[in-house]
Parts: C-alpha cells; structure tokens; sequence
C-alpha cells in the first residue's frame, strides 16, 4: 500500500460545483495533513492544514479528516476555472520524521 | 515571497557541465527536501535532510550530490547529467517536530540537460 494515496484524475468538475477529492494515508500515528495546489509548471502552494477530526473551512475550502478510517478530504465549493489545478496531499508521518506526499489528483473545472 | 529562495531559477548545462543548484529558507526551519518532478509527473522525493544530517536518500544516482552545510541552506551538486535528468527540482523546508510541520516550497530549478 502507498503510504499516500490518490486518485490521480483527472475530475471534471462544472463550473459552480463541489469538488470533492479524497486522499488515504497508511500511518496511523500521523498528526498533520495539508492540502497543496499545483499550477502547472510552478511550485506546490499550502491552502489547507488539518489536525483534528472534523471539519475544516476556510473560504470555499473545506478539509475534511477522519483518523479512525485514515482518510482526508478537500471539498471546494462553488468551483471556479481558476481551481483547475493538481491538489496533492501530504501528510506528516511522525515515525519517519518527514513529509509523504501523494502523487496528486489533476482538477479541471470546465465552464 | 514563501521564505524558500531557489537559484537559479532556470539551468541550461551541457552533459559534461558541473552545476549547482541552491536553497536558502528563512523560516527558522530545521528540515530541508529535494525534490525532482517531471513533465506531467508526480513529486518525486530525492533527499531529506533534518538538522543538517541526510536522513533519506531515495535510490538517487551519484551524479546528484545534495549538501546541507547548515539549517538554512542546502544545494544539489549536478555532475555529468543525462537529458532524462531534466525537470523541475524542488526545495522545500518544515520543522521537523511540533504541529506545524507543514513544508514550504521554493520556486524550483528549472533545469534542461542538452
């Protein structure tokens, strides 16, 4: 099992939509998880960090993280072309002391 | 401005060149990563240095030396490179304990072998 794990696209959202994209992760005792968005050609941006069970908004984002089932979640509510881009998930894995990102889900939001 | 500065920003270098590639973090991070991503490619995580000791290297070919000479700064040494070794090269930096481990990244090293 990969230690990050995405749906590598690409979704095809409409304009106005939820996008909903899902990351599992296979350390148990993992802490932190981030939410990073990819334009094409440039580098990785944060928009999102969670540590707790529960929900997450901030804006149009919301983060969702669920530890018993190992999974975290973006949502991005009223989908703009703007949001097309590469999310990549990243979580932190404390028995290995360092990052572990996923290979990224590729959003398009079509007009 | 992230507070990860990379330079160059764009790298032309012949199969026989040596280059260098630099990151410099100005977040009081401990933790520093190369990483390599190819056109339409996922990340690929190369090395991981945490206070200033290489803690991974991933199966990355010799002619690709990283060099952490202190918190702050790291560089990726380039030696007799392939063209298959063009591609975005990616610094970012974390702290290594705490919560706040979130990594932040650099513009990247757009480098092309020819």
């Amino acid at each position: 099992q990969k230690e990050v794990e995405q749906n590598s696209g690409p979704l095809s959202v409409p304009e106005g939509a939820i996008a909903s994209l899902n990351c599992t992760y296979s350390d148990r005792g993992s802490q932190s998880f981030f939410w990073y968005r990819q334009y094409s050609g440039k580098s990785p941006e944060l928009i999102m960090f969670i540590y707790s069970n529960g929900d997450k908004e901030d804006g149009r984002f919301t983060a969702q993280l669920n530890k018993a089932s190992q999974y975290v979640s973006l949502l991005i509510r009223d989908s703009q072309p703007s949001d097309s881009a590469t999310y990549l998930c990243a979580v932190w894995y404390s028995s290995a002391s360092k990052i572990i990102f996923g290979s990224g889900t590729r959003l398009s939001i079509r007009p | 401005e992230t507070g990860v500065t990379q330079t160059p920003r764009h790298l032309v270098m012949g199969m026989t060149n040596k280059k260098s590639l630099k990151c410099e973090q100005h977040l009081g991070h401990n933790a520093m990563y190369w990483y390599k991503q190819s056109a339409k490619k996922p990340l690929e995580l190369m090395f991981v240095y945490s206070l200033e000791e290489r803690v991974e290297n991933n199966s990355v070919p010799s002619r690709f030396s990283p060099e952490c000479p202190n918190s702050s700064h790291l560089f990726l040494h380039l030696h007799t490179l392939q063209p298959e070794d063009s591609a975005l090269y990616l610094c970012a930096s974390s702290q290594e304990r705490g919560r706040n481990t979130e990594a932040f990244f650099g513009q990247g090293t757009r480098l092309t072998v020819v």
